[in-house]
């Protein structure tokens, strides 16, 4: 089947550790987004990747990195340089990053800090 | 500034009772504007793009419609099983991105 994949389901962090979130999709897929979710508000874009190796900042990149390595990839990292990681992340892809194409979720990853 | 605002954030319906979920906008130069429906714990489904004023699309249950200034999902006689949330997102073509709503929460009770 086609789809995104994201992993873990639930992932813990201790104060100060960097984690990663995987992300990967088969729908061959040129696009790539990350997404934070909080409870009352939208969602909220923190990178996005448009082709391999390449990637620009959205809107609350601060202590957050990516990587493009391959097309089908997309991981997130959470920094301990991000003061209130925890939320619940969405990967999403699409076609291009055309206003025409469609993004498409994964099931998403929720990060707890202790 | 780009800006999507849903209400209401939250909707009780009786099963069978049928009702519209509001998304207004305000864009520059819209590109397109999308529903998704979010269960608790999982990533947002895509349900619909609409693409200009006037323009409308039907899924079971849903139906959405588009003005310059709104969108609106309209549900004809829910069920318990359509009890999520539903999300709002328009293409601002001067950002090049997607700007999502906040949501409604909709529950139908039996």
């Amino acid at each position: 089947d086609g789809g995104i994949t994201q992993s873990p389901k639930y992932l813990f962090r201790k104060e100060g550790q960097n984690v990663t979130l995987s992300c990967e999709q088969n729908l061959n897929h040129d696009a790539m987004y990350w997404y934070r979710q909080d409870p009352g508000q939208g969602l909220r874009l923190i990178y996005y990747s448009q082709i391999v190796n390449d990637f620009q900042k959205g809107d609350i990149a601060e202590g957050y990195s990516v990587s493009r390595e391959k097309k089908e990839s997309f991981p997130l990292t959470v920094t301990s340089a991000q003061k209130n990681p925890t939320a619940f992340y969405l990967c999403a892809s699409s076609p291009r990053t055309a206003g025409t194409d469609t993004q498409y979720f994964g099931p998403g990853t929720r990060l707890t800090v202790l | 500034e780009d800006q999507v605002t849903q209400s209401p954030e939250a909707l009780r319906l009786q099963e069978g009772e049928s009702s519209s979920l509001n998304c207004s906008y305000t864009v520059s130069g819209l590109r397109g504007l999308f529903w998704y429906r979010q269960d608790p714990g999982k990533g947002p489904e895509f349900l619909f793009t609409l693409y200009s004023a006037g323009e409308e699309k039907e899924k079971e249950r849903l139906k959405a419609t588009l003005t310059k200034k709104e969108s609106f999902l309209h549900i004809t006689a829910p069920k318990p099983e359509d009890s999520a949330t539903y999300l709002c997102a328009l293409f601002s073509g001067g950002y090049n991105k997607l700007i999502f709503g906040a949501g409604t929460r909709l529950a139908v009770h039996p």
